[in-house]
């Protein structure tokens, strides 16, 4: 069960569009529409910002979204605010009641 | 609104048992799958687990040797232990809740810093 891949780092301008990948294999992104997103902010827990792919929970802005293709989950995040700096990492449903997580990518809002 | 509050012991000698517990207030404790979540410094997250109100348990295969996690529905609370700890356990372990398993955490304990060391 090896952590799914996530680029290190993301950056973007305020107002700029980016999009983070996470790839997996067919054993978990690739089966499975339950991938997750969380954001950190350093210090503090992670937060849900989108579910089973492409849901966003009540409360989360809707410049984040997700999707998937194949064994890549992606997350967008439109509008790009300074708040918006943070830790994000992805999650899989990865079989026999499993999950794995992403690596993890930076996102730098400049 | 749920709150997950965890507590434990912070600092471990290597082959200790390293023990943790999530009390859960405010929600309902038999809807959901309850779990441990672990970051180790500066590092990404690692599933530990997951339990129901049942005592349904699933384990992190790399981890299953040593790991249990038990259920006290009396209280609304759930433990962590990891037997024969060493300095590569040493992270900040988080409780976190899931509608069912294999879906996703939707609240969060506030995290426990866990370090190994002689």
């Amino acid at each position: 069960q090896s952590a799914l891949t996530q680029p290190a780092s993301v950056s973007g301008s305020p107002g700029q569009s980016i999009t983070i990948s996470c790839t997996g294999t067919n054993s978990d992104v690739g089966s499975y529409n339950l991938v997750s997103w969380y954001q950190q902010h350093p210090g503090k827990a992670p937060k849900l910002m989108i579910h089973e792919v492409n849901s966003r929970p009540s409360g989360v802005s809707n410049r984040f979204s997700g999707s998937k293709s194949g064994n890549t989950a992606s997350l967008t995040i439109s509008g790009l605010q300074a708040e918006d700096e943070a830790d994000y990492y992805c999650c899989s449903y990865a079989g026999s009641s499993t999950y794995v997580f992403g690596t993890g990518t930076k996102v730098t809002v400049l | 609104q749920v709150q997950l509050q965890q507590w434990g012991a912070g600092l471990l000698k290597p082959s200790e048992t390293l023990s943790l517990t999530c009390a859960v207030y405010g929600g309902s404790f038999s809807n959901y799958y309850w779990s441990w979540i672990r970051q180790s410094p500066g590092k990404g997250l690692e599933w530990i687990g997951e339990i129901n109100h049942r005592g349904r348990s699933n384990y992190n295969p790399s981890l299953k040797s040593r790991v249990t996690i038990s259920v006290d529905t009396s209280k609304n609370q759930f433990s962590l232990e990891l037997s024969s700890v060493t300095a590569a356990d040493t992270a900040v372990y988080y409780c976190a809740r899931a509608p069912w398993s294999g879906s996703y955490y939707d609240s969060w304990g506030q995290g426990t810093l866990v370090t190994v060391s002689s």
